[in-house]
């Protein structure tokens, strides 16, 4: 069966630091994969999506960009943080045809102070 | 642009009772996917259900059944025998087919769901 990690679970970052979240999937070759934000109370927002190895889309423009160094890893990063990146981050992959479901991972609580 | 509308911010249900969750859409597409999440205090995305759009027939996956109106563009979900692990905030998202590799969901805002002893 298919399982998607993320880490860290939790981070605590200093404005104008940096940052990198990473997302790994296991059980299944050649991924869609999405990088999602949920800020409080709200629903959740695209940000990245990767069809495979160093392909990447953005969705919104912002202080973030994603990679895909590896099939069935994904991750987000920033050179300098800001205040508004404070979030909870969800990686997802996609199964394609024909369902088109996403299934998440367990999500990553990032503050910004 | 699609979007998706949950007007229900929260809502309460007896456990073993049964409670409908509202969702309705905007799109100009015929055909196209409607999904219910759950997430927990946990934070964890789940899959509860899918709906394709071109199928009549609403879809149902134990306790959990969908009422999809096209024309009305509606999709609400109904929990029957209501738990109380259903305790959870529930996110209906859309995705329109055959959009290539964004395969993009778009949420609703959520409807936080508690399930009294």
């Amino acid at each position: 069966s298919q399982t998607i990690h993320q880490w860290p679970a939790t981070l605590v970052q200093p404005v104008g630091s940096p940052l990198s979240l990473e997302c790994t999937v296991e059980g299944t070759s050649n991924p869609n994969l999405y990088w999602y934000r949920q800020a409080a109370g709200r629903g959740l927002q695209l940000l990245f999506y990767s069809v495979g190895i160093g392909q990447i889309s953005s969705e919104v423009p912002q202080n973030l960009s994603a990679s895909r160094p590896q099939d069935r890893q994904f991750i987000l990063s920033s050179k300098k943080l800001l205040l508004s990146d404070s979030g909870f981050y969800l990686c997802a992959w996609g199964t394609g045809l024909p369902n088109y479901e996403q299934y998440f991972g367990p999500g990553t609580r990032l503050t910004v102070t | 642009a699609q979007t998706v509308t949950q007007s229900q911010p929260e809502m309460s249900v007896q456990e073993a009772e049964t409670v409908t969750l509202s969702c309705t859409y905007d799109t100009s597409e015929n055909n196209y996917y409607l999904f219910w999440y759950k997430q927990p205090p946990s934070r964890q995305m789940i899959l509860v259900i899918r709906q394709e759009a071109y199928k009549q027939q609403n879809a149902t996956e134990n306790r959990f059944s969908v009422n999809f109106q096209k024309a009305a563009k509606s999709f609400s979900l109904k929990i029957s025998d209501s738990q109380l692990g259903d305790t959870a905030m529930y996110f209906c998202a859309f995705m329109k087919h055959g959009g290539g590799a964004t395969n993009k969901l778009i949420f609703g805002t959520g409807t936080l769901l508690a399930v009294q002893p």
